[in-house]
């Protein structure tokens, strides 16, 4: 079974801070993805990457970075937090030789506030 | 703009009775389409998925129609059972956006199924 972990389920930071969302897959996919959860807006992409060192900016970008020194992990990273970045965040990752075309494989998801 | 709407976003069916969750995207280079579910504090798990070549998928209870000209999808849950409360999203993807397979999800709709 494909594995995507997040590193925390619950986060509470301040407004100004730095924040690091680590997401870990184990099945050598080759894409992985980071994408916000919000009420009636569904699930926004963030950021993607299709290889180790390679980023493209998805939908909602600002104020957002990414990180991907190995294949298996993929961070997103917020510079300096705002309240409105305060949302569940969704890391997944996806094969292109996979059964399903498309299909991708989420992990359980960050809930993050910003105070 | 939402490329990808899901209009409807609650709706409650009896147990046994059949779902209908409706999805519609405006572009037009769209070919490929999937349904997640999600249950809250877990992620989007996939479910279904058509191509554009096909008009009718089915698997189990579950059934996806897609009528191109109308740019419309729909999920069929025959019998409904209240396990399969929960939040359904649509996809859609297009070939040749790049080699990461990018998804663009709809806003969701929460189905609850009542006993």
């Amino acid at each position: 079974d494909v594995k995507v972990t997040q590193s925390s389920r619950y986060l509470v930071k301040r407004t100004g801070e730095k924040v690091f969302l680590e997401c870990v897959q184990d099945m050598d996919h080759e894409n992985m993805f980071w994408y916000r959860q919000d009420p009636g807006l569904g699930l926004r992409l963030i950021y993607f990457s299709y290889d180790v060192k390679m980023k493209e900016k998805g939908d909602i970008p600002e104020g957002y970075s990414v990180s991907r020194e190995k294949k298996e992990r993929f961070s997103l990273i917020l510079e300096s937090a705002s309240t409105n970045q305060t949302s569940m965040y969704l890391c997944a990752s996806s094969s292109l030789a996979g059964k399903v075309y498309n299909e991708q494989f989420f992990g359980p998801g960050t809930r993050l506030t910003v105070l | 703009d939402q490329q990808v709407k899901q209009n409807s976003p609650s709706l409650s069916v009896q147990e046994g009775r059949i779902s209908i969750l409706n999805c519609d995207y405006t572009n037009s280079m769209f070919d490929y389409f999937l349904w997640y579910k999600k249950y809250p504090a877990e992620g989007p798990t996939f479910l279904i998925s058509i191509s554009s070549i096909k008009d009718k998928n089915e698997d189990g209870r579950f059934t996806v129609f897609l009528n191109k000209s109308a740019k419309h999808l729909s999920l069929h849950i025959v019998p409904s059972q209240p396990g399969d409360s929960a939040v359904y999203f649509c996809a859609a993807s297009a070939l040749g956006t790049g080699t990461a397979s990018k998804l663009t999800f709809g806003t969701g709709t929460r189905l609850q199924v009542t006993l």
